[in-house]
């Protein structure tokens, strides 16, 4: 069963615009992690925040987390045509006792050159 | 250093046949989880192993099985094969560290 639910599902913007990307979840987690996908491919790993954590850095991502409301989002900033992919959230829930990523239905982002 | 592994990258077989799917993770994880994708259903947990023993498995009909071996790679197995099962399969490996998992480029199945 899936837990994130990303929103927008699809999003379009210029080069050189920022992307926010929303995510909101069901349970309580240890983490959330975002991963990206171009083309049915693999998922790459793009950044993890803890639950004890509400912010945090990568390059041109930022992320955040506020448990209380059972949401994250993800923000790239000064987006390039290379970032045209497919974004999901995936959360670990707290309950299980493994690392078993839940993930979100996954946001389809274009950048236009 | 190496990434995950999968092979094969594609494959097509008949229903009522059974597949294995391979991989292998980066050396030095000893965490592998399976995850199947299609468009209808998305991204769904299969099984994670740790050390040889599965961890936690996914909501899937017995028909679904894996195992992992001592050196860590690891197999995943559907017998009797449905059209329902044409997805790709993606594995992930995970050290340690909690720094997310790495994945594979995956296996595309298609059942006809």
């Amino acid at each position: 069963s899936q837990q994130g639910e990303e929103d927008p599902q699809a999003l379009s913007i210029q080069e050189g615009e920022n992307a926010t990307m929303n995510c909101s979840y069901k349970t309580s987690i240890n983490n959330l992690q975002w991963y990206r996908q171009n083309s049915g491919r693999g998922l790459v790993h793009l950044i993890l925040i803890r639950s004890n954590e509400r912010e945090k850095h990568s390059g041109r991502l930022r992320v955040t987390l506020d448990t209380s409301k059972k949401s994250s989002s993800l923000l790239i900033t000064a987006s390039r045509a290379a970032d045209t992919a497919s974004y999901f959230c995936a959360t670990v829930p707290s309950q299980g006792g493994s690392e078993k990523l839940v993930f979100g239905k996954g946001m389809k982002l274009t950048v236009n050159p | 250093k190496a990434g995950v592994t999968q092979t094969p990258r594609y494959l097509i077989k008949t229903r009522g046949q059974q597949v294995t799917l391979s991989c292998s993770p980066i050396s030095g994880h000893r965490s592998v989880s399976w995850y199947q994708q299609t468009p209808g259903q998305g991204l769904q947990f299969l099984f994670e192993y740790f050390s040889e023993t599965q961890r936690n498995k996914g909501n899937f009909p017995g028909r679904f099985s894996g195992r992992q071996f001592s050196n860590s790679r690891s197999e995943m197995n559907v017998s009797t094969l449905e059209l329902g099962d044409s997805a790709l399969y993606l594995c992930a490996s995970s050290g340690i560290q909690l720094g997310g998992y790495t994945f594979g480029s995956g296996t595309r199945l298609t059942v006809v």
